[in-house]
């Protein structure tokens, strides 16, 4: 039962390179999201997915980009890292209507990236 | 969209003691409200909801949260902490219509020993 699953859980880029953060879930939830964590800030939205190949944006899409090829994956990719972009990434899902469940979220453990 | 406002970034209280955190939003369309929480180095995990019905909700860890539609609130209570309930602790409101979750900033709950 593995819900939410982040890889890596760490990384450390240089200014200008590129990654891309794998998020999984064996839950059949419809929705998946991307938040970015920062002290002082909680949580802000990145980008989510309402289904299998959709994708919107959230709070602060800029610098990132996402694919929803499978309904289980969300991909969150930065093409060209910032120092602006370290930041604790966590990848949630939820299921199509959030009343009818206990857990409305469901989150993943995080990847903790630093741009130098 | 959505603005949830948690008034204290940190509560430091001694264990045994109770504990209130606050939590206010601005909506002017019916909502979800949850709290969460999160321990050190890990995702976050929901402690209690509120979606409908009785204002006074009980949640997993001996935490309570009462819905004030009036005052927009929906604060986080807890009789008597102890050490394990330290960590943070995040508001955050969803709209009926809507697929978004919006969180606050979080709260850090230290217990003293």
């Amino acid at each position: 039962n593995a819900g939410v699953t982040q890889t890596p859980k760490f990384r450390v880029l240089k200014t200008g390179q590129s990654m891309t953060l794998l998020c999984a879930q064996d839950m059949n939830h419809e929705y998946m999201y991307w938040y970015r964590q920062d002290p002082g800030m909680g949580l802000r939205l990145i980008h989510y997915s309402v289904g299998e190949g959709t994708t919107a944006k959230g709070e602060v899409p800029d610098g990132y980009n996402v694919s929803r090829l499978k309904k289980q994956n969300f991909l969150l990719g930065l093409e060209s890292a910032a120092p602006s972009q370290t930041s604790v990434y966590f990848c949630a899902s939820s299921p199509l209507d959030s009343s009818s469940y206990n857990s409305p979220l469901h989150f993943g453990n995080g990847t903790r990236l630093t741009v130098t | 969209a959505q603005s949830v406002t948690q008034l204290d970034s940190q509560v430091p209280v001694f264990e045994e003691a109770p504990v209130e955190l606050r939590c206010n939003y601005s909506s002017s369309v019916s909502v979800y409200l949850f709290w969460y929480v999160q321990y050190p180095n890990q995702g976050l995990q929901l402690l209690l909801k509120y979606l409908s019905g009785s204002t006074l909700v009980k949640g997993i860890n001996g935490f309570e949260a009462e819905f004030n539609k009036s005052q927009t609130s929906f604060h986080l209570r807890k009789p008597s902490v102890h050490i394990s309930d330290t960590a943070e602790y995040f508001c955050a409101v969803s709209e009926y219509t809507g697929n978004q979750f919006y969180f606050g900033t979080g709260t850090s709950l230290t217990v003293i020993p």
